[in-house]
């Protein structure tokens, strides 16, 4: 079956500092990989995504590329921001498992003034 | 287009109380799932529906059920709640269509006493 599997958190960075959160996937298909966002108290949010090998996502200067040979979408940014602080999940879908998504379990990122 | 609500935000339960708790989307959208949420254990996906009539099981069915009696609603009920089932429920809709990307609601915040 399908699984995502994200570097472990808890990850703390100072204001302006660059961050690497891993994100490595096994699909059977050629799925679809997310990077989701969640704010405290709200819901998941789409950050990124990319939809075939080579892909660039962006957005908000996040970026991840979909690397299909090492099976990996890890989510960088050059320089966080407090505004930053929030739990990101690497995400991948497949239309082989009837519509549902796999989520990792979430890296909670906190970053310091 | 208000995207994904869920009715309450909020509730407390008594343990073998029963309560519904309510998913509405407004953009049309085939697929609708539930997900609960728990410190260091991710997003697991309770049950879910592909279609207006169908519901489906996820992960951790057990002590839930769901109907899909309008397309744009998705219910999931707690017949009689144990204290195991204090989370947080995120309801979550797609279109069927495209790469698999989710819109997710604010959630639902249950503590079962």
């Amino acid at each position: 079956g399908n699984s995502v599997t994200q570097m472990e958190g808890p990850v703390t960075l100072s204001e302006e500092a660059f961050l690497t959160i891993n994100c490595t996937y096994t699909a059977t298909g050629y799925p679809s990989l997310f990077w989701y966002v969640q704010y405290p108290g709200e819901g998941l949010q789409l950050l990124l995504k990319a939809t075939k090998a080579d892909d660039k996502g962006s957005n908000k200067g996040f970026e991840a590329t979909y690397r299909k040979e090492t099976t990996s979408f890890h989510l960088e940014k050059g320089s966080v921001q407090v505004s930053d602080s929030a739990v990101y999940f690497c995400a991948l879908w497949d239309n082989t498992n009837a519509g549902k998504s796999t989520f990792g379990d979430g890296t909670t990122l906190t970053v310091k003034p | 287009n208000a995207g994904v609500t869920q009715t309450p935000k909020f509730r407390v339960l008594k343990t073998g109380q029963s309560m519904t708790l309510l998913c509405a989307q407004d953009m049309n959208h085939e697929y609708m799932y539930w997900y609960r949420q728990d410190p260091g254990m991710g997003l697991r996906l309770i049950h879910y529906s592909v279609g207006e009539g169908t519901t489906a099981k996820g992960e951790v069915p057990d002590g839930y059920n769901v109907s899909r009696l309008k397309k744009q609603n998705f219910l999931l009920g707690l017949e009689s709640a144990a204290p195991s089932q204090t989370s947080v429920y995120f309801c979550a809709s797609f279109r069927d269509r495209g790469p698999g990307e989710q819109y997710f609601g604010p959630g639902t915040r249950l503590t079962v006493t």
